[in-house]
């Protein structure tokens, strides 16, 4: 399995609604990563975990909390979004091997009404 | 400080056209790697390749192909005889010795292959 799954590929949620983005691999990567991704713009690091800690938190809005229950898996619990909020959100995965890559899920697209 | 400058926003080409697209990069680290993702409409990020700082040697992969120069800081990815399914966003991306979680990403460009 060489893949990064995400559901669900697509969410529409009000702005007092509380929702849930999942991930998952089982390449055995050591690191986890959730990007956001804006129209027309570059992905942007959110978070980063390594080896099921929170190792990075690009300064993202606390509405938006990750969670990593095991090495397998991520999660993005959303909680109180806007709607500038809606975007294409990617998560990634990379083994212990520096540079190796990056293996990017397709993405869940959000959108805030 | 770290950046990724995709100077090309969009190109257009005619199905077969050969089309380079640039990219140019700054870093202080000595050691770094360098990626270019396809993003297709679809929204994944594809892996197309990675080289470190210290492999300067090009890479050809079937009709894509890689140059990388230290010297101008730049690392160019040409697709020979294009073709429709050639048409996504391309990214080129930097990572860095003291941050390696964080891939630094160019703005992209966009290729559109008209048949």
């Amino acid at each position: 399995d060489t893949e990064v799954t995400q559901t669900p590929k697509h969410l529409v949620m009000g702005m007092t609604n509380k929702k849930s983005l999942k991930c998952e691999q089982h390449m055995g990567h050591r690191a986890m990563y959730w990007y956001k991704q804006k129209a027309k713009k570059p992905p942007e690091l959110m978070f980063v975990y390594s080896y099921e800690k929170l190792s990075i938190n690009e300064s993202v809005p606390s509405r938006f909390s990750p969670e990593c229950p095991n090495s397998s898996l991520l999660n993005l619990h959303l909680h109180a979004l806007q709607p500038e909020d809606s975007a294409l959100y990617l998560c990634a995965s990379s083994q212990e091997d520096w540079g190796h890559g990056y293996t990017f899920g397709s993405g869940t697209r959000l959108t805030v009404v | 400080a770290q950046k990724v400058t995709q100077a090309q926003t969009e190109i257009s080409v005619v199905e077969k056209e050969d089309v380079t697209l640039d990219c140019v990069y700054e870093t202080r680290d000595t050691t770094y790697y360098l990626f270019w993702y396809k993003q297709p409409p679809s929204g994944e990020l594809v892996f197309l390749i990675r080289r470190n700082s210290f492999d300067e040697q090009n890479e050809i992969s079937g009709r894509y192909s890689w140059n990388f120069q230290k010297s101008t800081s730049s690392f160019n990815f040409t697709i020979t005889a294009s073709q429709v399914v050639d048409s996504a966003v391309y990214f080129c991306a930097l990572s860095e010795t003291h941050n390696t979680d964080k891939l630094i990403f160019g703005t992209g460009t966009r290729l559109q292959v008209f048949p």
